[in-house]
């Protein structure tokens, strides 16, 4: 079956423009999560919603990132007035509920010049 | 002290050797454990996971807990060339029903043919 496809797989931006990351996760997975990966670093947890409510946003770095999810399904990552620290490959993971097989989708190389 | 430490590497070996990979914690409420490979440019993909201490054998992979020690390792014996990616631990404590999951940074490994 499909597994979690994410949008865009790169993404160029110029500082101080904000840009939008898509993430479909597996369909069934209740359970999804943003993490960020950056050069030399592990994966940080940004963010997980439980349907589409988010319990635990304890991740997301500042008030500049926020991210929804609709119809439990798809997610978007929105990330404002972009800095060039937000550089990084943002990936996404979904999960059945209560599980702790994350399956993680490809990520998007994000760029900030 | 991070919660997870994890040896950069990288790790180069020849084909067929057995390879040992291997990460500390220091958070005693971790009670799963994973690992997971992560091809270039590709998102981590869910190797094996284990609950509390013991061994895991699947294949040519085994992963091995050591709760006392706070140390883990996954083996891989008769290592191929395709291999070759980094190999990420992560650890969860229950927590509300979901599992956040903390990552080592990775191991890169080169197994040369």
């Amino acid at each position: 079956g499909a597994g979690v496809s994410q949008s865009p797989s790169n993404k160029v931006t110029e500082k101080g423009k904000d840009v939008e990351l898509r993430c479909d996760p597996i369909s069934g997975h209740t359970a999804l999560y943003w993490y960020r990966q950056s050069l030399g670093q592990g994966l940080e947890f940004l963010i997980y919603f439980q349907g589409n409510s988010a319990p635990d946003k304890s991740g997301l770095p500042s008030d500049r990132f926020s991210a929804e999810r609709t119809g439990g399904s798809v997610s978007t990552l929105t990330i404002q007035r972009t800095q060039q620290e937000d550089s990084a490959v943002y990936l996404c993971a979904s999960s059945l509920q209560d599980s702790y097989e994350q399956y993680f989708g490809p990520g998007t190389r994000l760029t900030v010049t | 002290q991070k919660e997870v430490e994890q040896d950069p590497g990288p790790l180069s070996v020849p084909e067929g050797a057995i390879v040992s990979l291997n990460c500390t914690y220091s958070n005693s409420a971790f009670q799963y454990f994973m690992w997971y490979r992560q091809y270039s440019r590709k998102g981590p993909e869910l190797l094996m996971y284990t609950y509390s201490s013991g061994n895991k054998e699947d294949g040519r992979f085994t992963a091995q807990v050591d709760k006392s020690s706070k140390y883990i390792s996954l083996f891989i014996r008769d290592s191929q060339p395709s291999d070759s990616a980094t190999y990420l631990c992560a650890m969860s404590a229950r927590n509300s029903g979901y599992s956040t999951l903390t990552f080592g940074k990775g191991t890169m490994l080169l197994v040369s043919p």
